[in-house]
């Protein structure tokens, strides 16, 4: 079974806090996302990465910024938090190939004060 | 821009009835089309997908019908249960690596 692990399921940080959230998967797969869900607006893209040290900018990167050293591990980083990065932030990783879906991560509930 | 729409925020079905679920697309060079399930307070599960060259695919009660011409592409589960209720994600992905997602149909399934 694919596994995508989120370093935690609920975060309160305050704003101006900088926030590391983490993401390791166990497939060996090459790619790698962020995402962050809110009501209404469905799954939007932060960044990508598609191999360790590489990383290109989503739908919405402002903001947010990556690190990914490793293969199996994909950071995402808060600069300084804001309330509007008040949100459920998704990992997902899938493998290289046209017809390999993504498997995501349980998700962050992140609260900015 | 939104490259693939999901018109109904929601959808309520009794139980044992027919649940269709619908999502239009507007980007022709789309070659892969997933349904994902989730449950509030967890992440998307996979739940089937279908190629470009297909126009159905089945997995025991769920079935995803493609239809190119139309750029659209619909989510069927026969009977629904209770279990069922979720918010349903469509995505594409064409040749690449990036996936879109719509916004998701909320389904209500009705014991």
């Amino acid at each position: 079974d694919v596994k995508v692990t989120q370093s935690s399921r609920y975060l309160v940080k305050r704003t101006g806090e900088k926030v590391f959230l983490e993401c390791v998967q166990d497939m060996d797969h090459e790619n790698m996302f962020w995402y962050r869900q809110d009501p209404g607006l469905g799954l939007r893209l932060i960044y990508f990465s598609y191999d360790v040290k590489m990383k290109e900018k989503g739908d919405i990167p402002e903001g947010y910024s990556v690190s990914r050293e490793k293969k199996e591990r994909f950071s995402l980083i808060l600069e300084s938090a804001s309330t509007n990065q008040t949100s459920m932030y998704l990992c997902a990783s899938s493998s290289t190939g046209r017809l390999n879906p993504q498997y995501f991560g349980p998700g962050t509930r992140l609260t900015v004060l | 821009d939104q490259q693939v729409k999901q018109n109904s925020p929601s959808l309520s079905v009794q139980e044992g009835r027919i649940s269709i679920l619908n999502c239009d697309y507007t980007n022709s060079m789309f070659d892969y089309f997933l349904w994902y399930k989730k449950y509030p307070a967890e992440g998307p599960t996979f739940l089937i997908s279908i190629s470009s060259i297909k126009d159905k695919n089945e997995d025991g009660r769920f079935t995803v019908f493609l239809n190119k011409s139309a750029k659209h592409l619909s989510l069927h589960i026969v009977p629904s249960q209770p279990g069922d209720s979720a918010v349903y994600f469509c995505a594409a992905r064409p040749a690449g690596n990036q996936f879109y997602f719509g916004t998701g149909t909320s389904l209500t399934v009705i014991p």
